[in-house]
């Protein structure tokens, strides 16, 4: 039961352009999203996150989007580097309602070319 | 910057011996919890851990399984007869109080049941 999903496995982007990451889900008791960053061998890294009363986050490059109505959850990275090279993770929990053990997606590997 | 340390990076045991997986999460951080991601798979939740007890555990984490935060700094993970089947990266993670603040990650500590 996949409750948080990325139908990508992975997306190549040109190195400048605009990358765009995709994540579903299906537990309507979600209340916060975060994006993570992983590289091999390493833990995930905190990049942004989004709360639901909320449908836009910016942090320099990075823009988290949410629609709450369509369950859908996207990151804009722009311009792209080649450093963003990883793998992305979406997450979800339910703080509010006191489970906030979060639930990770499969993950997309992006890989910027120059 | 502080940051969450995991010790051992790598542990090799044999199937059916007890292991010990330590972390010394973030030093005001209130909320301690386990992942854990087997080769391939997705980061999936364990535990979490507030106010010296757990809060939330999930379908993974049974009996053999236990949490314990032993001082002030540190908290672990003991696995008490592993299986073939426990071998994956095991991510401690920590945050600070309140409902909508983000999870952060250690480097992981790669566990080899033989």
């Amino acid at each position: 039961d996949q409750q948080v999903k990325q139908n990508s496995p992975s997306l190549s982007v040109q190195e400048g352009r605009i990358s765009i990451l995709n994540c579903d889900y299906t537990n309507s008791m979600f209340d916060y999203f975060l994006w993570y960053k992983k590289y091999p061998a390493e833990g995930p890294t905190f990049l942004i996150s989004i709360s639901s009363i909320k449908d836009k986050n910016e942090d320099g490059r990075f823009t988290v989007f949410l629609n709450k109505s369509a369950k859908h959850l996207s990151l804009h990275i722009v311009p792209s580097q080649p450093g963003d090279s990883a793998v992305y993770f979406c997450a979800a929990s339910a703080p509010g309602g006191g489970a906030d053990g979060l639930t990770f997606g499969k993950g997309t590997h992006l890989i910027i070319q120059p | 910057e502080p940051e969450v340390t995991q010790t051992p990076s790598h542990q090799v045991t044999q199937m059916g011996q007890e292991v010990i997986l330590r972390c010394v999460p973030i030093s005001n951080h209130l909320y301690f919890y386990w992942y854990r991601q087997i080769l391939g798979q997705k980061v999936e939740f364990l535990v979490s851990f507030y106010n010296n007890e757990i809060s939330e555990k999930s379908e993974i984490f049974d009996d053999q399984f236990s949490v314990e935060r032993p001082d002030g700094s540190n908290f672990t993970l003991k696995i008490r007869s592993t299986k073939l089947e426990d071998s994956a990266m095991y991510f401690c993670a920590s945050r600070s109080a309140g409902p909508f603040n983000e999870q952060f990650f250690g480097p992981g500590t790669r566990l080899t049941v033989l």
